[in-house]
């Protein structure tokens, strides 16, 4: 079955870095766009970025263009969220999904900027 | 950039009730409209794609319609495991906004 697990969120002062990962499991990985999603404490979704399958191009959230960088790997089935330049509204559950219409999503792993 | 708002944007209604959601995109985006439900403590499901098409495994009293600008997330008869927050997308063209979500439970 798809699996979709989020890992690397955590504690970090705000101008800090954190790189999320996203290991995929149970589908052909390297045949899907996949995104990340962000929800802070109490609030909606906020569509983050995405990678396409193919050619690696990339699109953001006007939030976060220039600070950062969504990654995959195919050969593993990881996907990546490089954050850098982190801010408190950063802070939020990160989560990945899969696909054109989002049709499978990780569990999140929560980031909390704060000095 | 496309805005999507939906209303109302919270409602309790009974068990056995028809349940109306309503999402609006500020640009026509043909039908490339999905709807997720979410628990709380829990990712995201999805469980409307191309406005209208039921997504594998979502009870048949889920439905959805519209094109364009103006769209519905309908539940014919409430049932108690339905309590959550219900958000519509767009999807068709970078940057995927979510709607605001709406907040329902029971009365």
């Amino acid at each position: 079955q798809v699996q979709l697990v989020e890992s690397g969120g955590g504690v970090v002062q705000p101008g800090g870095s954190l790189r999320l990962s996203c290991a995929a499991s149970g589908f052909t990985f390297s045949s899907y766009g996949m995104h990340w999603v962000r929800q802070a404490p109490g609030k909606g979704l906020e569509w983050v970025a995405t990678v396409r399958y193919v050619g690696g191009v990339d699109y953001y959230a006007q939030s976060v263009k220039g600070r950062f960088t969504i990654s995959r790997d195919n050969d593993n089935n990881e996907l990546y969220l490089q954050m850098n330049s982190l801010r408190a509204d950063d802070t939020a559950v990160y989560f990945c999904a899969r696909g054109q219409f989002f049709d499978y999503w990780g569990r999140g792993t929560l980031v909390t900027v704060t000095s | 950039d496309i805005q999507m708002t939906q209303s109302p944007s919270s409602l309790s209604a009974s068990v056995g009730d028809r349940v109306t959601l309503t999402c609006r995109a500020s640009q026509g985006i043909n039908n490339y409209l999905a709807w997720y439900q979410q628990k709380p403590g829990k990712g995201p499901e999805l469980l409307i794609y191309a406005a209208s098409t039921l997504q594998s495994g979502v009870p048949s009293r889920f439905s959805g319609s519209g094109s364009g600008t103006d769209f519905t997330l309908t539940i014919s008869s409430l049932q108690p495991e339905d309590v959550a927050t219900y958000y519509c997308q767009k999807y068709n063209s970078a940057p995927f906004t979510f709607g605001p979500g709406t907040k329902v439970d029971i009365k």
